[in-house]
């Protein structure tokens, strides 16, 4: 199985700064990577697909790279409503796998 | 608007069954890879099993190989998840979502609690 590993495990950060939180897959999994943004009491929402691709609806602060093995998720201005945990997801292959979460708090 | 209710959580003891249920609304749902994921209490998020549009391939995570099976009816929109042979950490809450690789619609969820 493909281990997803995502860093760092929480962070706090202020409104207005720039954010990037970076997964790691245990092989090469070309473009293969989503990001999803899950809300306190809520189900996870798709944001970013085949690595960098925007989902319809999300705003353009969220952007994705990578490529491989290293991934980043960046929030280029963060907001007050971007308060969530973060998951990157491998759909290389089966099983499909997720990361351990990154938990972003406001400062 | 796409749609997905999931229904049919609760509480078993270990060893129990449970059938899980998701209905959709809002999409072709036999034109949709169909997936279920879980979430154990506080804990990150597992995928659980998928299934293509016409039921014929099927796949699962190791832990729930031989106890659940997952299926669809597309007659009725409704995809599910048998579960057998429940443990303690099959505890969670299980999502239907749409796609077999990306999961871009979720249903809410629906609770699981698998104790004695």
């Amino acid at each position: 199985d493909i281990q997803m590993t995502q860093s760092p495990s929480s962070l706090s950060a202020s409104v207005g700064d720039r954010v990037t939180i970076s997964c790691r897959a245990s092989q090469s999994i070309y473009n293969s990577l989503n990001w999803y943004q899950q809300k306190p009491g809520e189900a996870p929402k798709l944001l970013i697909f085949i690595a960098s691709s925007l989902q319809s609806g999300v705003p353009p602060r969220f952007s994705g790279s990578g490529s491989g093995t290293d991934f980043t998720l960046t929030i280029s201005s963060l907001q007050p409503e971007d308060l969530a945990t973060y998951y990157c997801q491998q759909n290389y292959n089966t099983p499909r796998t997720f990361g351990q979460g990154t938990k972003l708090e406001i400062k | 608007e796409v749609q997905l209710v999931e229904s049919g959580g609760g509480f078993v003891q270990p060893g129990g069954s449970l059938r899980l249920s998701c209905a959709a609304s809002g999409l072709i749902f036999s034109s949709s890879w169909m997936t279920w994921v879980r979430q154990a209490p506080g804990k990150g998020l597992e995928w659980v099993a998928n299934i293509k549009e016409d039921g014929s391939e099927k796949y699962y995570v190791d832990s729930v190989k031989g106890r659940f099976t997952i299926s669809r009816d597309n007659a009725e929109n409704s995809l599910y998840l048998q579960m057998n042979s429940l443990r303690v950490e099959d505890t969670a809450v299980y999502y239907c979502a749409t796609g077999g690789g990306r999961f871009e619609i979720w249903g809410q969820g629906t609770m699981v609690i698998v104790s004695s």
